[in-house]
């Protein structure tokens, strides 16, 4: 089993809807991470939560909403979903004091 | 503010041929350097940091503060090499890792 799931897959939605992307693990691991993956720009930091009650805007972060329902659950939420939020969003966790993190597989976002 | 950049977005080369991936940084403090790796079809994955000075794969990485470098080397490209590679930074305190735009390595047979 993944220990760190990633739902959907693959999204296709249209333009001005509501979406969230789902991240879940089983690692243990207190700090959660979302990024975005667009092709030339290479990773950048949307949001991270080192804690559940505690959550930080990363360097992209408008447009965006996260909410941390438990260690182990970190959901990303797009309010009115745009052309340009198309992108592979990857989750990943790490544990405090170690930055070597574990991925998701990814969700592949297509706002049309 | 931090900023990784790896000023190649293709390096090709052969097979048994040396590979060296750049990185640079900015970044006034101390930082930790990582490289990460994503393979076609897998996920990204930690490849090596700096803190550890190991050799992963036949890969090492040397941290030169003086030139603000990261450049991951491998005398001897093998066709499994080929993958996306990230150079990653993390500055002291709170903050997530920083990634650079990314090189992807192409090693011909």
């Amino acid at each position: 089993d993944a220990d760190v799931t990633q739902t959907p897959r693959n999204r296709i939605t249209k333009t001005g809807k509501r979406i969230m992307l789902e991240c879940s693990q089983t690692k243990g691991h207190d700090r959660m991470y979302w990024y975005r993956q667009d092709p030339g720009l290479g990773l950048r930091l949307i949001y991270y939560s080192f804690d559940v009650k505690d959550i930080n805007k990363g360097e992209i972060s408008d447009g965006y909403s996260v909410s941390r329902q438990a260690q182990a659950k970190f959901s990303l939420s797009l309010e009115s979903a745009i052309p340009n939020q198309t992108a592979l969003y990857f989750c990943a966790t790490s544990k405090t004091g170690d930055y070597g993190y574990t991925f998701g597989s990814g969700t592949r976002l297509t706002v049309v | 503010a931090q900023r990784v950049t790896q000023p190649e977005k293709l390096l090709s080369v052969f097979k048994g041929a040396p590979v060296e991936l750049k990185c640079n940084y900015s970044y006034s403090g101390s930082p930790e350097l990582f490289w990460y790796v994503q393979y076609s079809r897998q996920r990204l994955q930690l490849l090596l940091r700096h803190i550890s000075r190991e050799s992963i794969k036949g890969f090492t990485a040397d941290l030169n503060k003086g030139e603000t470098s990261f450049h991951l080397k491998k005398p001897f490209a093998q066709e499994e090499d080929s993958a996306m590679y990230y150079c990653a930074l993390s500055s002291t305190g709170r903050r997530a890792l920083t990634f650079g735009s990314g090189t992807r390595l192409q090693v011909q047979p």
